[in-house]
């Protein structure tokens, strides 16, 4: 049984297209993450969530949006994807607050935009 | 904002030794001290993790210890065995948020 699973696991597409990544956990946690891994392993913070709001919205460009339907899911919407865009994207939960609780991570999605 | 450094970048040690990486943070608030682990393809996963009231802790072959009066804490493993290899990230907490350290490669050699 997943604990954090994100569709899709790969992504290639162009310059100026727009795609979506989805995460669910089956967990029953209150707060979700999406974070971005670049090729040099940095992790950054980008959105957080708890039961469906956002708590955390880092300096991201507003290219990038995050929706979540119920506090399983958290889905990542960018727009007009440029190559800097390209990047492992990962999804986790935790039970509560960031700083208290133990994050769970999903596999990753590796977006390639040529 | 919090500052946070992880030494070293890459630390290669042979099998059956011991690997110690430090992690240094600015916010003398933060009160959680976390340890993750992100093996080849995968996403991080929680280690060990320890709050602000304990010097140290123990699990297996792998423990943290803090000092809170320098704002450092460290990863200690002994006995490194191949499945070790990965990338730690330290991730002390500030503002109700984690904040991740850059990781260390910690490569095992036979």
């Amino acid at each position: 049984d997943t604990a954090v699973s994100q569709t899709p696991k790969y992504l290639v597409t162009q310059m100026g297209n727009d795609k979506s990544i989805k995460c669910e956990q089956n967990l029953g946690h209150d707060t979700m993450y999406w974070y971005k891994q670049d090729s040099k392993k940095f992790l950054k913070i980008m959105f957080s969530y708890n039961n469906k709001e956002l708590i955390i919205n880092e300096t991201v460009p507003n290219r990038f949006s995050p929706k979540s339907p119920d506090k399983a899911h958290l889905n990542l919407h960018i727009n007009s994807l440029e190559l800097g865009d390209s990047a492992v994207y990962f999804c986790a939960s935790s039970q509560g607050l960031p700083s208290t609780y133990e994050q769970y991570f999903g596999p990753g999605t590796r977006l390639t935009v040529t | 904002g919090e500052n946070v450094e992880q030494h070293p970048s890459t630390l290669s040690v042979q099998e059956g030794d011991s690997a110690v990486i430090k992690c240094t943070y600015s916010d003398s608030a933060s009160n959680y001290f976390p340890w993750y682990k992100q093996e080849l393809g995968k996403g991080p996963q929680l280690i060990i993790d320890i709050r602000s009231n304990v010097g140290e802790k123990k699990d297996q072959r792998i423990a943290v210890t803090l000092n809170k009066t320098a704002k450092h804490f460290s990863l200690h493993i002994t006995e490194t065995q191949p499945e070790d290899s990965a990338v730690y990230f330290c991730a002390p907490d500030s503002n109700y948020q984690l904040i991740w350290g850059a990781g260390t490669k910690l490569i095992i050699k036979p």
